[in-house]
């Protein structure tokens, strides 16, 4: 069975704290995104990596960043946390061809005070 | 402007009924996908497809892709069926998908 798997499945973090959240996928994909999921807007892209060391800024980046230094591991960092970064995050994975299967993670749950 | 849209938003039936659940969209796509999540869970797959239909058990999916539109029905709900379901379509021009706002099923006994 293919796993991604997310670090944390709950988080509370104080405000102007610094956050990674870590992904983990196991078959290979080349293609890795996080997302962000509000109630009424659905899933949002923030960044998406489809190489090692590559990266390219989804629909709402300001606020993040990511790092994927390993094929497997993509993570995502809250260099200074805000409250309206409360959300559920998800870490998704894919093969880079036009039939891969889009694979998620359990979700973390970010709540900043 | 949302690319992909669903309806109903919100759905409440009677275990047992047939169910629908409709979704269109806007740009060329390579593949459309239907995706489940249950509360406080993570999300899984359920169908890819470019063509025609595709059944697995009680769910049925089918896309049209001149009207560029899907839909997913559920015969004889249940109330294990209780979920948001979320229709995907994955661009023809690249590696990034559009996602639907969802639909929350809840299915009565």
């Amino acid at each position: 069975d293919v796993k991604v798997t997310q670090s944390s499945r709950y988080l509370v973090k104080r405000t102007g704290e610094k956050v990674f959240l870590e992904c983990v996928q196991d078959m290979d994909h080349e293609n890795m995104f996080w997302y962000r999921q509000d109630p009424g807007l659905g899933l949002r892209l923030i960044y998406f990596s489809y190489d090692v060391k590559m990266k390219e800024k989804g629909d709402i980046p300001e606020g993040y960043s990511v790092s994927r230094e390993k094929k497997e591991r993509f993570s995502l960092i809250l260099e200074s946390a805000s409250t309206n970064q409360t959300s559920m995050y998800l870490c998704a994975s894919s093969f880079r061809g036009r039939w891969g299967e889009l694979f998620f993670g359990e979700g973390s749950r970010l709540t900043v005070l | 402007k949302n690319e992909v849209e669903q309806s109903p938003q919100n759905l409440t039936a009677q275990e047992g009924e047939f169910i629908t659940i409709n979704c269109s969209y806007s740009v060329g796509i390579s593949a459309l996908h239907w995706l489940q999540q249950h509360p406080g869970g993570g999300i899984v797959s359920l169908f890819m497809l470019s063509s025609g239909k595709k059944k697995h058990g009680r769910l049925i999916a089918t896309i049209n892709i001149q009207e560029k539109h899907s839909s997913l029905h559920i015969t004889a709900s249940h109330p294990r069926d209780s979920a948001v379901y979320i229709c995907a379509v994955r661009l023809n021009t690249g590696n990034q998908f559009y996602f639907g706002t969802g639909t929350s099923l809840t299915v009565i006994p």
